[in-house]
């Protein structure tokens, strides 16, 4: 049973748009989120990581967490074409420390 | 550039026939992931350690394939017997401690014909 959740599948969003992506824990023992980032061809990069409620912001990235309902999003403003890519939230128990991922979300910004 | 290393890049079996991979850690990193990315994309944890002990594996890591991290060694993952299912991207990931972030390499990509 896939134990976290991302949506939507793919994402197309123009150059300067905005793009928001989600990811949902079904295992009430996870704690911490975090967010990768896939180019093609590439290995995954950490992009954030969150284990508060609340938001976090670096730059054009902004992550929210609610721990309630175990839902995370990531959102990108002023997408540029460099930021496609495949982005994938993975979901961490820190007491067994192991580490799931989602099937992530494909985004493609266009020019 | 990642500081994981993984060998071979490409690796091609026949069914039935033993696959070896290898990784070298970050220095430093203690914490050991294998990851199965498969054609669309889909992560799926096979086994992780701390040093050179076992700290979760799942259930088909437990029958064809094995894992370990030696001390001063590469860690490796081996399939003992190939299937054609096995075929995808094969990603170890080092970090400084369980709950840290994960540093991933290039990956190994498996091809079983």
């Amino acid at each position: 049973q896939q134990k976290v959740q991302q949506s939507p599948e793919s994402l197309i969003v123009p150059e300067g748009g905005m793009a928001s992506l989600n990811c949902t824990s079904s295992d009430r023992n996870v704690d911490y989120f975090w967010w990768y980032r896939q180019h093609s061809g590439k290995s995954p990069k950490m992009l954030m990581s969150i284990f508060s409620n609340g938001e976090k912001e670096e730059g054009r990235f902004t992550v929210h967490l609610n721990k309630a309902s175990l839902h995370t999003s990531l959102h990108i403003r002023d997408s540029q074409p460099s930021d496609s890519a495949l982005y994938l939230c993975a979901a961490s128990d820190t007491n067994t420390g192991k580490l799931t991922f989602g099937d992530g979300t494909v985004l493609t910004v266009k020019p | 550039n990642s500081k994981v290393i993984q060998t071979p890049r490409y690796l091609v079996k026949g069914q039935g026939q033993k696959a070896k991979m290898r990784c070298i850690p970050e220095k430093g990193h203690p914490v050991v992931f294998w990851y199965q990315q498969n054609k669309n994309n889909e992560f799926k944890f096979l086994i992780n350690f701390q040093n050179q002990e076992v700290l979760q594996q799942i259930d088909m890591t437990e029958k064809r394939f094995s894992a370990e991290c030696p001390s001063n060694s590469p860690c490796s993952l081996e399939i003992q017997s190939s299937e054609a299912g096995d075929s995808a991207l094969y990603l170890c990931a080092s970090s400084p401690d369980k709950n840290e972030r994960l540093f991933f390499g290039h990956g190994t990509k498996l091809s079983v014909l």
